[in-house]
């Protein structure tokens, strides 16, 4: 199994523009998770969906945010318009159940 | 709002100490307790995940227990290695009205040759 897989790796953006990353969780896992890694606050999740509906969205900063699962293979986080305070690393994680989680390498935001 | 505290947040140790942390967490609506290992620029693997009270689970020189009701786990690292140099995380599984996994803010090991 090719684990999760997140794109891009590397994002280097200007403040005001769109971002998307990317996530294919791992097939036949139900539960997937966005967490962003910051110096300041550690891992704190963002956004976690069930069989590909979305359970429970508090973690998301503001609006700017939004995360989508159009299906069980695919999921996107969207910063629109992103800002400086966004730079940070972006996992995905998925898992079957209430099991261990599995994470992609992340996806590294820079917002200059 | 839901709180998992570890500590300490660092640890400095000579290769061969053996070791141990603390993961804080809500007593109530326990539904599991991961503990993951983060190394730099790679991703968090899960170590352990325990359910009941009184596991004790164990995995080559790693061990760790868990006690629900006053809501702790300890982590051990017995005779520890350069290698195991990495963060340890652990997350409280919440299972209230949506299930979620909290993460602590990790404890950073670094193990001196």
């Amino acid at each position: 199994d090719a684990g999760v897989i997140q794109s891009p790796r590397h994002e280097v953006t200007e403040m005001g523009q769109e971002v998307t990353l990317r996530c294919k969780p791992i097939s036949g896992h139900n539960s997937l998770f966005w967490y962003r890694q910051t110096m300041m606050r550690g891992l704190e999740l963002l956004i976690y969906f069930n069989n590909n509906v979305p359970i429970d969205d508090s973690g998301m900063p503001e609006d700017r945010f939004s995360a989508k699962m159009p299906n069980a293979s695919f999921s996107t986080l969207k910063i629109q318009p992103s800002e400086p305070r966004d730079s940070a690393v972006y996992f995905c994680a998925s898992s079957p159940g209430i099991g261990e989680l599995f994470f992609g390498e992340g996806s590294r935001l820079t917002v200059l | 709002i839901l709180n998992v505290e570890q500590s300490p947040q660092s640890l400095h140790v000579q290769e061969g100490d053996s070791t141990n942390f603390t993961c804080s967490f809500p007593s109530s609506n326990f539904y599991a307790l991961h503990w993951y290992r983060w190394e730099t620029a790679k991703s968090p693997e899960a170590l352990f995940v325990m359910t009941l009270n009184g596991d004790e689970k164990k995995k080559g020189r790693i061990s760790a227990t868990l006690n629900t009701k006053e809501g702790y786990s300890y982590l051990y690292i017995k005779g520890s290695q350069p290698e195991d140099s990495a963060t340890y995380l652990c997350a409280f599984y919440y299972g209230g009205a949506t299930n979620k996994l909290i993460f602590g803010t990790g404890t950073l090991l670094a193990v001196q040759p």
